[in-house]
């Protein structure tokens, strides 16, 4: 069936330092593929997304990159700060139906 | 908009009660997820539904749980009897005409 497989699962940068999450995924009909950003205790958040057309995007400090051909995207936060501190997932869904397939998420931590 | 309402924010029941959470979309969106989080098994989909039909139910865990939505501001996620490994915090999250997902604060569940 189709997956999203999400890495790393744990990742800890230094402050101000660059942080890569990385994803792919199985389905090539996918066309869609947001970034949700959840700190403890609290609800899932989109963050950023990358449809299929695009091959990257940038918000600030964070970027998302798509390549189609090798069905994988990245998540790219630049000068780490402690609030980005927070489990990271990724997902996917087609232009079919809206349901995502969300990666297994990846705690970001940041060392001050 | 308030955004996504859900009640109770947190319950603790005993093994073989019933309990019923409860979600309030935002106005006007037609899509609403009901997922189950977990440390063990991360976000999980456990039903959608689509202008109140369910659309895909294939993540109910087994016969205890149910869902229902009986118009476009209200669902109900029910499970009967209770077992302590459906602790878990649900979220409910509804979509309206873009892909993103606006997820509500969920409910922390313990069934001791």
């Amino acid at each position: 069936g189709e997956n999203v497989e999400q890495h790393p699962s744990t990742l800890s940068v230094q402050e101000g330092d660059s942080a890569v999450i990385k994803c792919t995924y199985s389905d090539s009909a996918s066309n869609y593929f947001p970034w949700y950003k959840q700190e403890l205790g609290k609800r899932p958040q989109l963050i950023i997304d990358i449809r299929s057309n695009v091959g990257e995007k940038k918000d600030q400090r964070i970027a998302v990159t798509l390549n189609k051909t090798a069905k994988h995207f990245s998540l790219h936060i630049t000068e780490t700060q402690p609030e980005d501190s927070a489990v990271y997932f990724c997902a996917a869904s087609k232009r079919s139906n809206y349901q995502l397939i969300w990666g297994a998420g990846t705690k970001l931590i940041i060392k001050p | 908009d308030a955004g996504v309402i859900q009640s109770p924010r947190h319950e603790v029941t005993e093994m073989g009660q019933e309990v019923t959470l409860r979600c309030k979309p935002i106005s006007g969106h037609d899509y609403l997820f009901w997922y189950r989080q977990t440390m063990m098994r991360g976000l999980e989909l456990l039903i959608y539904f689509n202008n109140n039909v369910p659309i895909d139910d294939s993540g109910m865990p087994e016969d205890r749980f149910s869902a229902k939505m009986p118009n476009a501001s209200f669902s109900t996620l029910k499970i009967q009897p209770s077992e302590p490994r459906d602790s878990a915090v649900y979220f409910c999250a509804s979509l309206g005409g873009y892909n993103e997902q606006f997820f509500g604060p969920g409910t922390r569940l313990t069934v001791l």
